[in-house]
Order: C-alpha cells, then sequence, then structure tokens
C-alpha cells in the first residue's frame, strides 16, 4: 500500500533562518507530488507541484523553493524564513489527480 | 480557470441536526473530478469522497450524503444526525486530472 511520510511534524524556526521540510512517498512510482500551505483558518494554498523528477511548478512567487531530487522526494526549501511563511504545510501525492490527493500529516511551521 | 466555492465559512449546529455543506464549481473542462475532505483539528486531510464529471449519481455512506448536479456546478455534502466528532473544516475541491483546487473550506462545529 501507498503512504506518505512528511516531517517534522512541529518546527519553530528565527526569522532569517533556512529550512527544509521533506516528504517521501512509499509503494508508489512516478506519483504527481505537492506542496500546500494553509495559513491559520484559512484555506489550502498550492505552492508547488511536481510531476516528474527535477521539474517543478510554482503557483506562487514567494520566499519558498521546492526540489525533487528523486521520484519520490519533495522537498520544500527557504533560504532565508519570513515571518509570513508560519503557516500548516502539507504535502500530497496523487495518481495523476484522477483519484485525489492523499495527504501527509503536516509540519506546523512556527517562525518567531 | 478552475475554481471551487464553498460560501458558508462556519456552520454550527446542535448534535442530531442535520446540516448541509454547499460547494459550487467552475471549469470549463469537460472531464473533471470533485472531491470533499475532512480536516480534523489534528490538521491531516481525510479523503471522504471521489467524484467524475460523468457520473452524477448521488451517493450515500453511513450519515453521509452528496448530491452532485452539473446544471448547477454544485457538489453538496450533507451529514446526517451530526455527531461531536463530526466536527472539522470541510474542503471541496474540483480536479482536471493534473492538479486540484481548493474551496476555502467550511468549519463546522457540532454542539453537544
Amino acid at each position: 500500500s501507498q503512504t506518505i511520510h512528511q516531517w517534522p511534524a512541529t518546527l519553530v524556526q528565527p526569522v532569517g533562518s533556512p529550512l527544509s521540510l521533506e516528504c517521501t512517498v512509499e509503494g508508489t512510482s512516478n506519483p504527481n507530488l505537492y506542496w500546500y500551505r494553509q495559513a491559520a483558518g484559512r484555506g489550502l494554498q498550492l505552492l508547488f507541484y511536481s510531476v516528474g523528477i527535477g521539474q517543478i511548478s510554482s503557483e506562487v512567487p514567494q520566499n519558498l523553493s521546492a526540489s525533487r531530487p528523486q521520484d519520490r522526494q519533495f522537498i520544500l526549501s527557504s533560504k532565508k524564513l519570513l515571518l509570513s511563511d508560519s503557516g500548516f504545510y502539507l504535502c500530497a501525492w496523487s495518481n495523476r489527480g484522477i483519484n485525489g490527493y492523499t495527504f501527509g500529516s503536516g509540519t506546523r511551521l512556527t517562525v518567531v | 480557470a478552475q475554481k471551487v466555492t464553498q460560501a458558508q465559512t462556519e456552520i454550527s449546529v446542535v448534535e442530531k441536526e442535520d446540516v448541509t455543506l454547499d460547494c459550487v464549481y467552475e471549469t470549463r473542462d469537460t472531464t473533471y473530478y470533485l472531491f470533499w475532505y475532512k480536516q480534523p483539528p489534528s490538521g491531516e486531510l481525510v479523503f471522504l469522497i471521489r467524484r467524475n464529471s460523468f457520473d452524477e449519481q448521488n451517493e450515500i455512506s453511513g450519515r453521509y450524503s452528496w448530491n452532485f448536479q452539473k446544471s448547477t456546478s454544485s457538489f453538496n455534502f450533507t451529514i446526517t444526525a451530526s455527531q461531536v466528532v463530526d466536527s472539522a473544516v470541510y474542503f471541496c475541491a474540483l480536479s482536471d486530472g493534473n492538479d486540484m483546487r481548493f474551496g476555502a473550506g467550511t468549519r463546522l462545529t457540532v454542539k453537544p
């Protein structure tokens, strides 16, 4: 069966520090991978999606970047965090979106 | 462009009441997929249902039912005899098979 792992679960980082959130998927190959952000009390905002290794599409220009170094690994990064980067980050995978997305358990990031 | 509108930001009901969560979507695609997700306080998004654009049959699963009407571009979700455990944020989503767009979510509070 397919599983998705996302870590860490919570993170508190100072403004200006770097960020690296990792997401891995098991039990499938060539999945579509996604990073979403949910600000407190708000909906889901698509940040990045990837349809293959090294292929990244950015939805919203911002202080973040994503990389897909391996087929089932998706990394969200920042060189210098801003206060506005605080939020709940969710990784997801899909089989081309037809069967819906399976989400990771999320990372709650607080930038202080 | 794809768009999902969940006009109800928050709904509060008393246990055992029925409640309907509205979802209206916009798309130019003839083939698309509609979803509902539940986000309990833990934060993880839980898949509830998927519907493709060619299947307008309504579906019932226990206390949950979904009414898909292409004529009005709506995919409403009804919880019958609500329970406290139904308290969560519910997201409606639309996919063209590649990426998914979420509505802003409806926060449902079921009071004992």
